[in-house]
């Protein structure tokens, strides 16, 4: 079956623009995470869905942040009025199991680029 | 505050020399704890998920553990190819917080 898609692959756009990313997990997977990981950095978290509960927010780096996702489906990433500190490659993961557990599955990453 | 920390920064093993990572943490409402991988230039590699006390999971060379305040990550016989930096995670809640990482150098 399909693993976990992740589009664009490749985004490069000019300072104080919106972008979008989008993440269509595995079919069936509750549970979905957003990562990002700047250049030369490690690992960072940015949110967790699982299921129909709310996410926990506080990962985003600022309000500029925001994500969404429609029950167990696509998930979207959005940042507004991009800054540089912006670029990164953003991960996004899916798993089957309540409470996160299990293996996760990574798409093959957004690569931002903010000009 | 919760906090992850792993130990050490770096480790350089020789092949064959067995090993153990840590990840100590401090959080509330534990609801798993997660060991990832990565190489240099590549995306990150899911190793094993651990949701209490006492539980054990493996796979080939490596095998991690869990008690109510760390886990350990053993690697056993390393091989140059186990090469990589070792992150921890911690699922608090809906939150989930990383420890900075050990980067583990195995040499022929």
């Amino acid at each position: 079956g399909a693993g976990v898609s992740q589009s664009p692959s490749n985004k490069v756009t000019e300072k104080g623009k919106d972008v979008e990313l989008r993440c269509d997990p595995i079919s069936g997977h509750t549970a979905l995470y957003w990562y990002r990981q700047r250049l030369g950095q490690g690992l960072e978290f940015l949110i967790y869905f699982q299921g129909n509960s709310a996410p926990d927010k506080s990962g985003l780096p600022s309000d500029r942040f925001s994500a969404e996702r429609t029950g167990e489906s696509v998930s979207t990433l959005t940042i507004q009025r991009t800054q540089q500190e912006d670029s990164a490659v953003y991960l996004c993961a899916s798993s089957s199991r309540t409470g996160g557990g299990d293996t996760q599955y990574f798409g093959p990453g957004t690569r931002l680029t903010v000009l | 505050e919760d906090q992850v920390t792993q130990s050490p920064e770096a480790l350089r093993l020789q092949e064959g020399e067995s090993s153990s990572l840590n990840c100590s943490y401090t959080v509330s409402g534990l609801r798993g704890l997660f060991w990832y991988r990565q190489d240099p230039g590549k995306g990150p590699e899911f190793l094993f998920t651990l949701y209490s006390a006492g539980e054990e999971k493996e796979k080939e060379r490596l095998k991690a553990t869990l008690t109510k305040k760390e886990s350990f990550l053993h690697i056993t016989a390393p091989k140059p190819e186990d090469s990589a930096t070792y992150l921890c995670a911690v699922l608090a809640g809906t939150a989930l917080i990383f420890g900075k990482g050990t980067t583990l150098s195995v040499s022929s």
